[in-house]
């Protein structure tokens, strides 16, 4: 069941140059999107979110841009510093009313590496 | 800036006994979650807790695992008889609404089960 897909396990990006990672969804239901970062041995650290109703988020170094009508959303990170390698993982939740949690849908991860 | 805390940070234990992992949610925060993920695999969703209910479960989440807030600040997840195929990192988690809200993870327990 593969609801939210990274088909790129892994991205090597020079310092200082664009990271851009992908996802892909599935379902329709989805409505909110988020992205994490993970190091090794620790929890996933939130980053940066987009609801449906908008096409692109900024928060810094970090854009979120949504294409609902093709189920693809990107990260962008500009410029790419080397403290930005780690696993990023994508998100997804479909709101199910209020007084209930929305679980998260992971993707399976990329692994950017900057490199200097 | 507040966080998910979560011990111990790994337990190991035998197949056939019973284990306790512990979580801190983000003390404003009322929904809790608990994932794992298995070396190597994507993070799952086991199961969400809001007003001292479940909230939903997956279908790993099955009679073995329960969930449990016994005061106003912790947040269990117990599994009554591990087997070897629960080793994996447990994440346990917290967020302010159960709508367009992010999660907050904790850095997780890897349990080990021999």
């Amino acid at each position: 069941d593969q609801q939210v897909k990274q088909n790129s396990p892994s991205l090597s990006v020079q310092e200082g140059r664009i990271s851009i990672l992908n996802c892909d969804y599935t379902n329709s239901m989805f409505d909110y999107f988020l992205w994490y970062k993970k190091y090794p041995a620790e929890g996933p650290t939130f980053l940066i979110s987009i609801s449906s109703i908008k096409d692109k988020n900024e928060d810094g170094r970090f854009t979120v841009f949504l294409n609902k009508s093709a189920k693809h959303l990107s990260l962008h990170i500009v410029p790419s510093q080397p403290g930005d390698s780690a696993v990023y993982f994508c998100a997804a939740s479909a709101e199910r009313g209020a007084g209930t949690a929305s679980k998260l849908t992971f993707g399976t991860g990329t692994r950017l590496q900057v490199t200097l | 800036e507040p966080e998910v805390t979560q011990t111990p940070s790994h337990q190991v234990t035998q197949m056939g006994q019973e284990v306790i992992l512990r979580c801190v949610p983000i003390s404003n925060h009322l929904y809790f979650y608990w994932y794992r993920q298995i070396l190597g695999q994507k993070v799952e969703f086991l199961v969400s807790f809001y007003n001292n209910e479940i909230s939903e479960k997956s279908e790993i989440f099955d009679d073995q695992f329960s969930v449990e807030r016994p005061d106003g600040s912790n947040f269990t997840l117990k599994i009554r008889s591990t087997k070897l195929e629960d080793s994996a990192m447990y994440f346990c988690a917290s967020s302010v609404t159960g709508v367009h809200s992010p999660l907050h993870f904790g850095n997780g327990t890897r349990l080990t089960v021999t």
